[in-house]
């Protein structure tokens, strides 16, 4: 089986530019989440999807950071302007069906943020 | 909001050893119980999770046990190896969701 896939693997841009990191979850799993890490951090949420409807997004700072997950499978997380606080590593994980209590999170390999 | 502190935030061992990590959390109605290791470079891969329902989890030689009263679960690596190096952290969720907190992770080093 698959695992989570994510491009780009690492990305460097200058602040106020703007960046976007795309994600493929693990075939059939119906809830995607999108996390930062910040080094020498735990991963923290930014964003939760159940097929294509917003689950949480309490803690993404809207006035920079948009995600989509369109026709319920692939998503992008979008940052426009980037600051150089962003500079973290993307991690997007998925699961079966948290509705039905398979919350098991399985993590892609993430995208690498450098804003100079 | 729900916390979760991770102690300690460094741990080196020598081969053969035993590694503990201790985790508490502070939502009562937590009932899930991840545990993920992060080599450099690449993402977090679940290792190991234990559910309210049960006290201890082993899988080889990594067990995980949880105390509900006292509100803190750990992670025993047994028979530590070199590939063992690696952070490792410890999650809860929030208020009886899927959303997870995280802690701060524990960087082990397992020395030959």
């Amino acid at each position: 089986e698959a695992g989570v896939a994510q491009s780009p693997r690492y990305k460097i841009i200058e602040k106020r530019q703007s960046v976007a990191f795309w994600c493929n979850p693990i075939s059939g799993h119906a809830t995607l989440y999108w996390y930062q890490q910040i080094l020498g951090q735990g991963p923290k949420l930014l964003i939760q999807f159940q097929n294509n409807g917003v689950v949480d997004d309490s803690q993404l700072p809207k006035d920079r950071f948009s995600a989509e997950r369109l026709k319920g499978v692939d998503s992008t997380l979008k940052i426009q302007p980037a600051k150089l606080e962003d500079s973290a590593v993307y991690l997007c994980a998925s699961s079966l069906d948290r509705a039905r209590g398979q919350e098991t999170q399985y993590f892609g390999p993430g995208t690498r943020l450098l804003v100079l | 909001g729900e916390n979760v502190e991770q102690h300690p935030s460094t741990l080196s061992v020598q081969e053969g050893d035993s590694a503990v990590i201790k985790c508490t959390y502070s939502d009562s109605a937590s009932n899930y119980f991840p545990w993920y290791k992060q080599e450099l470079g690449k993402g977090p891969q679940l290792i190991i999770d234990i559910r309210s329902n049960v006290g201890e989890k082993k899988d080889q030689r990594i067990a995980v046990t949880l105390n509900k009263t006292a509100k803190h679960f750990s992670l025993h690596i047994t028979e530590t190896q070199p590939e063992d190096s690696a952070v490792y952290f410890c999650a809860a969720p929030f208020y009886n969701t899927d959303k997870l907190i995280f802690g701060t992770g524990t960087r082990l080093q397992v020395f030959p």
